[in-house]
């Protein structure tokens, strides 16, 4: 079946340092690949996505491309922020998505 | 903007107690997901729905029901609850599946204790 391998967290950086998180997935075919991020106490927000291969996804500062090749969709920013703290999940699915385990990312002052 | 609603926002059950979750969207969507969220283990999904009328299964549906009698509410259902269920509950919805490039937008969670 598909399934999703994020690195372990907690991340540990600071302010304007630069992130990256590891994700690989396992899929027959190309499934869609996604970010998502969960502030604590609240739901997941879609972060950034890619649908094909070589696409890279982009927002507010944070990027991932879609490798076919490794199976890949790491997470990174250039300078992360404090307001960055948060859970980041990676995601791939077709009609339903098929989680991550998640990372925490703690960004100090 | 409500988007995705679940109520309630918390419950303390005992064990062998039954309750119903409920989720609204209004957005029109067609997909309606439920999910759980435990330490360690990611979101995994219990059971979906394509559509009014339609449900089917998830990586971890027993212990579960699930209706979608009307296109906006998708209801999750514990018959007997066992503390093996202690978890959040997330929904989520779509407008289509994924291959179709869109969005799932996730309600707010429900926490779920079950003594």
């Amino acid at each position: 079946g598909n399934s999703v391998t994020q690195m372990e967290g907690p991340v540990t950086l600071s302010e304007e340092a630069f992130l990256t998180i590891n994700c690989t997935y396992t899929a027959t075919g190309y499934p869609s690949l996604f970010w998502y991020v969960q502030y604590p106490g609240e739901g997941l927000q879609l972060l950034l996505k890619a649908t094909k291969a070589d696409d890279k996804g982009s927002n507010k500062g944070f990027e991932a491309t879609y490798r076919k090749e490794t199976t890949s969709f790491h997470l990174e920013k250039g300078s992360v922020q404090v307001s960055d703290s948060a859970v980041y999940f990676c995601a791939s699915g077709y009609s339903t998505l098929t989680f991550g385990k998640g990372t925490m990312l703690l960004v100090s002052p | 903007n409500a988007g995705v609603t679940q109520t309630p926002k918390f419950r303390v059950l005992k064990t062998g107690q039954s309750m119903t979750l409920l989720c609204a969207q209004d957005m029109n969507h067609e997909y309606m997901y439920w999910y759980r969220q435990d330490p360690g283990m990611g979101l995994r999904l219990i059971h979906y729905s394509v559509g009014e009328g339609t449900t089917a299964k998830g990586e971890v549906p027993d212990g579960y029901n699930v209706s979608r009698l009307k296109k906006q509410n998708f209801l999750l259902g514990l018959e007997s609850a066992a503390p093996s269920q202690t978890s959040v509950y997330f929904c989520a919805s779509s407008y289509g599946g994924l291959r179709e490039n869109t969005e799932a937008f996730f309600g707010q969670g429900t926490r779920l204790t079950v003594v």
